[in-house]
């Protein structure tokens, strides 16, 4: 299987406190990208990162990406009962632009107020 | 801007019907549209990539004549399910791409739940 492992799988927390969220991947990348996903809906966008990049930020998201370990983790600081969902990284096919994206097996946040 | 909209939200069918699934591209003009299959607490699977005007490209172990992709227009691609039987029953999530290899970017549908009795 060529997707990544996401950890933790499932994370619960409170109401302000900082979430972290880690993917590791298996292919060379353009870019890693992250989203959110609620329950039974469709996937959101945050952030993308590219594969020359090593940390980007988002209001407040903060997307890392070590390309020598093939990892990267988001960081979701002061959280809100609002952000619990799934959420995703994804990487793009580096062997070519074929646009194709390989999900992460997800992380569950649940934000507890 | 780049909204993706997905008909019907929820189907429920009978085995060894047919069901068709609309993706649509509403505000922009979609080059590639890409296909996933979702089950419950998994992650997203790619089934097929669809550029407008030509055959989709199926990925390792998707069935091209259970899983009928047409992308006829730039805003319209269409999944259609064949004699549907109950593990085909998914959550299925079609997204968009605007632009050539250089757009990054995907944009996607609010999925379209299939429950195959």
């Amino acid at each position: 299987s060529q997707q990544g492992e996401e950890d933790p799988q499932a994370l619960s927390i409170q109401e302000g406190e900082n979430a972290t969220m880690n993917c590791s991947y298996k292919t060379s990348i353009n870019n890693l990208q992250w989203y959110r996903q609620n329950s039974g809906r469709g996937l959101v966008h945050l952030i993308l990162i590219r594969s020359n990049e090593r940390e980007k930020h988002s209001g407040r998201l903060r997307v890392t990406l070590d390309t020598s370990k093939k990892s990267s983790s988001l960081l979701i600081t002061a959280s809100r009962a609002a952000d619990t969902a799934s959420y995703f990284c994804a990487n793009s096919d580096g062997s070519g632009n074929t646009g194709k994206l390989i999900f992460g097996q997800g992380t569950t946040l649940q934000v507890k107020p | 801007g780049a909204v993706v909209s997905q008909h019907p939200s929820r189907v429920i069918c009978k085995s060894g019907t047919s069901v068709k699934i609309e993706c649509r591209s509403l505000d922009f003009q979609a080059t590639t549209m890409f296909w996933y299959r979702q089950f419950p607490k998994q992650s997203l699977m790619l089934m097929a990539t669809s550029n407008e005007g030509s055959k989709a490209t199926y990925e390792q172990g998707v069935e091209k004549d259970k899983f009928l992709i047409n992308h006829a227009s730039l805003t319209l691609s269409t999944l259609t399910v064949t004699s549907a039987h109950p593990e085909d029953s998914s959550f299925y999530i079609c997204s968009a791409r605007r632009g050539g290899a250089w757009e990054e970017t995907q944009y996607f549908g609010p999925g379209t739940r299939l429950l195959v009795l």
